[in-house]
């Protein structure tokens, strides 16, 4: 059974770095499948952040691009998000899931429980 | 901004049939790229409900089904349940730069 658990900071103060790990449990990352984040604001909807490939092989959305920056860690079984130049905007419920599926049909058939990441205004 | 539109709310009694649509364009569901959706419970993770547009994950209750024509795709609920209050989202795959991944808006279901 595949479990994927987020670690890092609550709070982020404006203009610094966000930073999570995503460790996960019951598959190892080197036996393939994309990584990925999501993140949800307060009240809102879910967003694409970006994945990975565990031979660091990434895909971000074009709307946070500039500041994304992901990475993985087969030895431990962990991938982690960064996200720079952080501002009230970025405070949301950040998850990391499994990518499933072929190209085109894509799917995310494993979720973390989630992490809220505050920056205060 | 989401291009997979959703309505914001759909409600029905105990034992009804409810459908929410995702409507998306020719850059996503309409270039025939596969759909998936998830239900999100209150105060927790999304949950894969249907993939490859009608395929159920092992665990998920027959009554949820899933179809897709078009540029557009639904979600049904046969014989509603109080625990199937949720939010709904819908995901596809899109090929213009506003992102790779696009998320439905979300529908709210109701049991009434």
């Amino acid at each position: 059974q595949v479990q994927l658990q987020e670690s890092g900071p609550g709070l982020v103060r404006p203009s610094e770095t966000l930073s999570l790990i995503c460790t996960v449990s019951g598959y190892s990352i080197s036996s393939g499948y994309y990584w990925g984040w999501i993140r949800q604001p307060p009240g809102k909807g879910l967003e694409w952040i970006g994945f990975i490939y565990h031979s660091g092989r990434t895909y971000y959305t074009p709307s946070l691009e500039s500041r994304v920056s992901m990475s993985v860690d087969t030895s431990r079984n962990e991938f982690s998000l960064k996200l720079s130049s952080v501002t009230a905007a970025d405070t949301a419920v950040y998850y990391c899931a499994r990518r499933a599926g072929a190209t085109g049909s894509y799917y995310l058939d494993n979720w973390g429980q989630g992490t809220l990441v505050t920056v205060p205004a | 901004q989401s291009v997979l539109t959703q309505p914001p709310s759909v409600s029905g009694a105990p034992g009804q049939r409810v459908t929410i649509s995702c409507t998306g364009s020719s850059s996503n569901i309409g270039a025939g790229y596969d759909v998936s959706w998830y239900q999100q419970l209150p105060g927790t993770a999304p949950k894969l409900l249907i993939y490859l547009n009608s395929e159920r994950p092992s665990g998920v209750p027959g009554r949820f089904s899933g179809y897709k024509s078009g540029s557009s795709a639904s979600l049904a609920i046969s014989g509603l349940q109080a625990e199937d209050e949720a939010e709904y989202y819908c995901l596809s795959y899109d090929n213009t730069l506003t992102g790779l991944y696009v998320f439905g808006t979300g529908t709210q279901v109701t049991v009434l």
